[in-house]
């Protein structure tokens, strides 16, 4: 079975813009969840979709958002970039007991 | 008082010794607890998962869970130093199955040849 697939893996943009992530996640899996992850902060829970809905949100301002297709693909778009939005961006496919991650995306904000 | 509290290391220790990585957490109705493993500019690569208190063993690696306590291990026998990696301690953020997860900072584990 393919894994979780993410695009781009680098990205490098400039306050004020803004960009979309994507991620594949693996076959027949029905939920994505979006992390972000800093040296200061660790790993973080961004949102959760299921079913093209969102089931679960994190403590992120509203600048990030996100949205799932009927085929389970799912894009995470963070507006007004920040310089502390430069993270690595992982995604997450749900399986039935836990969580299975891809390579992320490495966004950095100059 | 953070969820889950893990000491971000590093630890450093020769090939061949038992390694004790270990996570606090602080909601006791926290019921199921994962161990991650990530490479340097990889993402998380799951280890072991446990629902219940005692130990969970899977070839050189064993999870173990003391729900009293609040206080969760996992021990690497005979470490290699393709062990070399940060661990991170991952609790469901609603207590149950594979919800969205809260990690722990992570422990940077060096095994030195």
């Amino acid at each position: 079975k393919a894994g979780v697939t993410q695009t781009p893996r680098y990205l490098i943009k400039t306050r004020g813009q803004q960009v979309t992530l994507s991620c594949s996640p693996i076959s027949g899996h029905r939920s994505v969840s979006w992390y972000q992850q800093t040296p200061g902060q660790g790993l973080q829970f961004l949102f959760e979709y299921f079913s093209e809905t969102q089931r679960n949100k994190g403590n992120f301002p509203g600048r990030f958002s996100g949205r799932q297709f009927s085929n389970s693909r799912s894009e995470m778009n963070v507006s007004t970039l920040e310089l502390g939005d430069s993270a690595l961006y992982l995604c997450a496919s749900k399986g039935l007991e836990t969580q299975y991650f891809g390579p992320g995306t490495r966004l950095l904000v100059l | 008082q953070k969820e889950v509290e893990q000491d971000p290391g590093p630890l450093s220790v020769p090939e061949g010794a038992i390694v004790s990585l270990n996570c606090t957490y602080s909601n006791s109705a926290f019921q199921y607890f994962m161990w991650y493993r990530q490479y340097s500019r990889k993402g998380p690569e799951l280890l072991m998962y446990t629902y219940s208190s005692g130990n969970k063993e899977d070839g050189r690696f064993t999870a173990q869970v003391d729900k009293s306590s609040k206080y969760i291990s996992l021990f690497i026998r005979d470490s290699q130093p393709s062990d070399s990696a940060t661990y991170l301690c991952a609790i469901p953020r609603t207590g149950g199955g594979a919800d969205g997860l809260t990690f722990g900072k992570g422990t940077h584990l060096i095994i030195q040849p």
